[in-house]
């Protein structure tokens, strides 16, 4: 009954290679989340998705592409990977709201680029 | 953009002492204010919120304080038990155009030793 779930958990692939992370939320919310979580713990905004809609999309190469088919999914492809592209990936979900709203996040990707 | 300071960055303490994180705002249209917790390994979870019409909120063990004017806010956490030891974000969002983004400080490591 896990609220956000995604997958894989835990992803080691080589330098080059193309790779996808799924996320799927049962919470009936209707915006979701990527967040990077590099080395130091620092928690950065990669997209957001508003009912499929993308509505933030922060400096990211564009090698990342979100894709939301439902407003319960939104996955995260990554093209040409690199070294620096190793990182926890978390998905999350809120609410729709302009004033501001709790987020529930997954239990998070580990990948590591070889 | 808004953007979030947070110290300490480490934070060490003996158990049963208390512990205070604090955080700045840069965007004083910001309205929301959540802390989250994240123990090694696991997702980051919201332990408590506040939002900008309220000057303080307590949870038990743990209480926020918010100071609009300074545009700042801070975490207590009182009687700390190793359990506690963990990364604590601060965040903020809430302005018109931001959708619900969250803005995370850097975080802060607290360990609490028996």
């Amino acid at each position: 009954d896990t609220a956000v779930s995604q997958t894989p958990k835990y992803l080691v692939t080589q330098m080059g290679n193309d790779k996808s992370i799924k996320c799927e939320q049962n919470l009936g919310h209707d915006t979701m989340y990527w967040y990077k979580q590099d080395s130091k713990k620092f928690l950065k905004i990669m997209f957001s998705y508003n009912n499929k809609e993308l509505i933030i999309n922060e400096t990211v190469p564009n090698r990342f592409s979100p894709k939301s088919p439902d407003k319960a999914h939104l996955n995260l492809h990554i093209n040409s990977l690199e070294l620096g592209d190793s990182a926890v990936y978390f998905c999350a979900s809120s609410p729709a709201s302009i004033s501001g709203n709790t987020i529930y996040f997954g239990e998070g990707s580990w990948l590591t680029v070889v | 953009g808004e953007n979030v300071e947070q110290h300490p960055s480490t934070l060490s303490v003996q158990e049963g002492d208390s512990a205070v994180i604090k955080c700045t705002y840069s965007d004083s249209a910001s309205n929301y204010f959540p802390w989250y917790k994240q123990e090694l390994g696991k997702r980051p979870q919201l332990i408590i919120d506040i939002r900008s019409n309220v000057g303080e909120k307590k949870d038990q063990r743990i209480a926020v304080t918010l100071n609009k004017t300074a545009k700042h806010f801070s975490l207590h956490i009182t009687e700390t038990q190793p359990e506690d030891s963990a990364v604590y974000f601060c965040a903020a969002s809430g302005t018109t155009d931001s959708w619900g983004k969250l803005q995370f400080g850097a975080g802060t490591q607290v360990v609490v030793t028996p």
